[in-house]
Formats: structure tokens, C-alpha cells, sequence
């Protein structure tokens, strides 16, 4: 088992729909981290969050600690949004465990 | 400055050749961390430096993998004697000192053995 698993693997939604992809983490962590990647393979960092909840134009990322599960939500989707997004917790020495990711396609 | 900086972007080799890719950080991080994703998978920890420091080495690491950063700024991965099953994209990340700082990467170089 994956110390970060990510649901769903594949996702698929109408312009404009509110989307949630979901991260569950097995280990202790410092610190979790939504990333994007695009075609080619650039990674993006989207959110660190070790607490609560952050926000950033139509992307939401919350973390529950103690369930050791976090979210995050893209409002207003748009095609634009097409892209693999990682889910990866920060362990000892800022190393990252990352998720499989989840392929999100957004059609108009 | 930038960003992370990786050369080449796409390598093909042969079986057998030797492979080396490079990674330059932001300027100012002095860690620097070495991934390796499959298709289809997320990213998997490869080696990480702080400074000029090999502080840590996956288990995923061959003895055909090296990787150094002589003066604590780029950094080299190399491949040696390649195997078809090390094509993969080969991610590097910066980042500052300090718990849970943000993490910086380059567009990765994708290797292909051929």
C-alpha cells in the first residue's frame, strides 16, 4: 500500500462543474502539497498547507490532520484545468512521497 | 533568476551507453532533490543533497545511478550502462532551508533507452 493514495485516478467534467480530487496519507507528516503537472512533465506547486484550509483564485485545498486526508477543490472548471494533479507529503529532511495523481479532463 | 533549470530535455541512448543529465537550482536552495516518474505513476524519491551533501540515497538507486553537487549548486545524475527499464523522466526540485519549504521543479529530462 501507498503511503499517499489519491482518488479518483481519472476524472472527467463539464465545464463550469466543481471538482474534488482526495489525498489520504498513512504516515506522519510535516507538511502535505497539491501539485499540477501538464503535458511534457513540468510540475507546478499549487498549495503547501499543514493546516486548514488555503485558497487560491478558483483552487481550494484543505487538510484534515487528523484523518490524515486532504482535498482540493477546483471551482468553475474550465479546460484550461486539463492536467495531472499530485497530491505528495513532505516526510523527514523535505523529501516528498508523492500520490499516482489524478488525470483531470475538463471538457467545454 | 529562472526557476530549476534541466538538460538535456530528452535523451535517447542506447542500451548500454552512459547517460548523464544535469540540474541547475534556484540560486539561493541549498537543497536539491533528484525524482524519477513512470508513466502513469507519481514521481518516486530518488537522492537528495543539502548543499554539497548526499544526505540521503533511495533504495531505488542502482549502483549504475550517481549523482553529485560538487560545490553545492547544479547538480549531475548519472546513468551508467542503461537498461530499458530506466526510461523515465527524470525530475529535479530545489529548495530553501527550513522545515517544510516550498519545493521548486525543473520541466524534467525525459530519457529514453532504446
Amino acid at each position: 500500500k501507498n503511503e499517499v493514495e489519491q482518488s479518483p485516478q481519472n476524472l472527467t467534467a463539464q465545464e463550469g462543474e466543481f471538482i474534488t480530487i482526495n489525498c489520504s496519507y498513512s504516515v506522519g507528516i510535516s507538511a502535505l502539497h497539491w501539485l499540477q503537472q501538464h503535458p511534457g512533465g513540468g510540475i507546478v506547486s499549487l498549495f503547501m498547507l499543514s493546516s486548514g484550509k488555503k485558497k487560491h483564485g478558483r483552487l481550494i485545498a484543505t487538510i484534515n490532520i487528523q484523518e490524515k486526508h486532504s482535498s482540493l477543490h477546483i471551482t468553475a472548471s474550465h479546460p484550461r484545468d486539463s492536467a495531472v494533479y499530485i497530491c505528495a507529503a513532505t516526510l523527514g529532511g523535505n523529501k516528498l512521497v508523492f500520490g499516482a495523481g489524478t488525470i483531470l479532463r475538463v471538457k467545454s | 533568476d529562472t526557476g530549476v533549470s534541466q538538460n538535456p530535455r530528452h535523451k535517447i541512448t542506447k542500451r548500454g551507453q552512459n547517460v548523464t543529465f544535469r540540474c541547475d537550482p534556484i540560486s539561493e536552495h541549498n537543497r536539491l532533490y533528484w525524482y524519477r516518474q513512470t508513466l502513469g505513476q507519481g514521481p518516486e524519491f530518488l537522492t537528495y543533497f543539502q548543499n554539497e551533501a548526499q544526505l540521503e540515497k533511495s533504495r531505488l538507486l542502482s549502483d549504475r545511478f550517481s549523482a553529485e553537487r560538487p560545490k553545492g549548486s547544479f547538480s549531475t545524475l548519472e546513468i551508467q550502462r542503461t537498461e530499458q527499464g530506466d526510461s523515465a523522466m527524470y525530475l529535479c526540485a530545489s529548495s530553501a532551508q527550513g522545515s517544510d519549504t516550498e519545493a521548486f521543479f525543473g520541466q524534467g529530462t525525459r530519457l529514453t533507452v532504446v
